[in-house]
């Protein structure tokens, strides 16, 4: 079946400290991963994407992620959080299935980041 | 551009109530997404229109009926709220069947059922 798991529910840092945050996904198709995240109140906006080339993603405000194909992985890093940074982030792959390509995503992470 | 709007933001129903929640987008896209959001359970799919014309069922359709009235607009409607779908519901849209698109979100209703 298809499916995303997000391991880390919760996350707390202080400001300046390195975050990465698990994902790894269960599809048998071609893969197209996916970064959102969600502000306080805000609706959901995309991080980054891998569609296929290099396997490293460099997105919007300093995040990136890993697709390691092997370990059916595509973590989310950012070297230096900031408070800024506080929201849920959420993974998610493209299936396809009755011929339509649908968007199926992780529980979320919930980071918190103190100054 | 607007993006994805959606109307009401806020609402509270009693049980058993009807109501709409409506959905437009002004990107020209051809697919269009409803999405459930429930804590620790992330984004579930209700239902999605690939295509004007087209509407199929997603991971939790029970309870809910849509329309794709037009390109533009796809509307969810509860026939007989419970509590089980308090929840906040994101619209989202896609440009085609592309699997590289990314979905672009509307700003969420939050739905109480009392």
């Amino acid at each position: 079946a298809q499916s995303v798991s997000q391991h880390n529910h919760h996350v707390i840092l202080s400001e300046a400290a390195s975050l990465e945050l698990g994902c790894n996904y269960s599809y048998g198709g071609t893969v197209n991963l996916f970064w959102y995240v969600q502000y306080p109140g805000q609706h959901l906006q995309l991080l980054l994407k891998y569609f296929s080339g290099d396997p490293l993603v460099k997105g919007i405000k300093g995040f990136e992620a890993e697709f390691i194909k092997s370990k059916f992985s595509f973590n989310l890093r950012k070297p230096s959080v900031q408070w800024s940074d506080t929201a849920e982030y959420f993974c998610a792959v493209n299936a396809q299935s009755g011929g339509y390509n649908k968007l199926i995503f992780g529980a979320g992470t919930r980071l918190a980041v103190h100054p | 551009n607007a993006g994805v709007t959606q109307t009401p933001k806020f609402q509270v129903l009693k049980t058993g109530q009807s109501m709409t929640l409506q959905c437009a987008q002004d990107m020209n896209h051809n697919s269009m997404y409803w999405y459930r959001q429930d804590p620790g359970m992330g984004l579930r799919l209700i239902y999605y229109s690939a295509s004007e014309g087209t509407t199929d069922k997603g991971e939790v359709p029970n309870g809910y009926n849509v329309s794709r009235l037009n390109k533009r607009e796809f509307s969810l409607r509860l026939e007989s709220a419970a509590p089980s779908q308090t929840s906040v519901y994101f619209c989202a849209s896609r440009p085609g069947q592309g699997a590289s698109y990314e979905q672009y979100f509307g700003p969420g209703t939050r739905l109480t059922v009392t």
